[in-house]
């Protein structure tokens, strides 16, 4: 596709429910990031891929975060027993070589609620 | 640790007027990237502008430009000829190896 798409949209959530977010980035995109937004917030790290290698996973906030990117394209950032402080806008990016100069493209975020 | 610090929630400017954001940080770091991003509504974020800390030379893009105070750890956008269209989040962050680091944006509301 055109840029970074992200599905879906918008999620409501149960609490405890379990929860997949999906980013697909833009082809060929070496690097894959996921970024959580509170309201009102920055975007706050979560984790990094590099391929399909997860190079750096210090931002997940707990061990019911999960992210994985199997075959270096496509990755869903799944979330168990849901809380209500994880609503927020899930934002995924993506670049071309993961050098560090280099340009994120971003989708336009999963927001999540959880009730 | 990484820092990334906009003590400017809100900001305001009259169309076609110019305005400056303000962004510190914090690094241990000799050799990282300084950027700002601009998150409109649609929740989008868009590349507005990069700096390598390694360049004296203040990085511009048209009507942006930055002024990059290495020693002082201070990275501020400024807009010039504003206009309706960049109404949104601008948000300063700053990238060392992997990871991008956000500050806490400004809002810029550009008033007709």
């Amino acid at each position: 596709g055109a840029g970074v798409s992200q599905s879906p949209r918008y999620k409501v959530a149960k609490r405890g429910q379990d929860v997949a977010l999906r980013c697909d980035p833009i082809s060929g995109h070496v690097s894959l990031f996921w970024y959580q937004q509170a309201l009102g917030q920055g975007p706050e790290f979560l984790t990094y891929f590099q391929n399909e290698a997860q190079l750096d996973k210090s931002g997940l906030p707990s061990d019911r975060f999960f992210a994985e990117r199997p075959e270096g394209s496509v990755s869903t950032l799944k979330i168990q027993r849901t809380q209500q402080e994880d609503s927020a806008v899930y934002l995924c990016a993506s670049s071309f070589l993961g050098r560090t100069n280099e340009k994120l493209f971003f989708g336009s975020g999963t927001q999540l609620s959880v009730l | 640790a990484q820092t990334v610090t906009q003590s400017q929630p809100e900001m305001s400017v009259q169309e076609a007027e110019t305005v400056t954001l303000s962004c510190t940080y914090d690094t241990s770091e000799n050799n990282y990237y300084l950027f700002w991003y601009k998150q409109p509504p649609s929740r989008q974020m868009i590349l507005v502008i990069r700096q390598e800390a390694y360049k004296q030379q203040n990085a511009t893009e048209n009507r942006f430009s930055v002024n990059f105070q290495k020693a002082a750890k201070s990275f501020s956008l400024k807009i010039s000829d504003s206009q309706l269209g960049d109404t949104a989040m601008y948000f300063c962050a700053l990238r060392e190896g992997g990871k991008l680091i956000f500050g806490q944006g400004t809002e810029l509301s550009v008033k007709p």
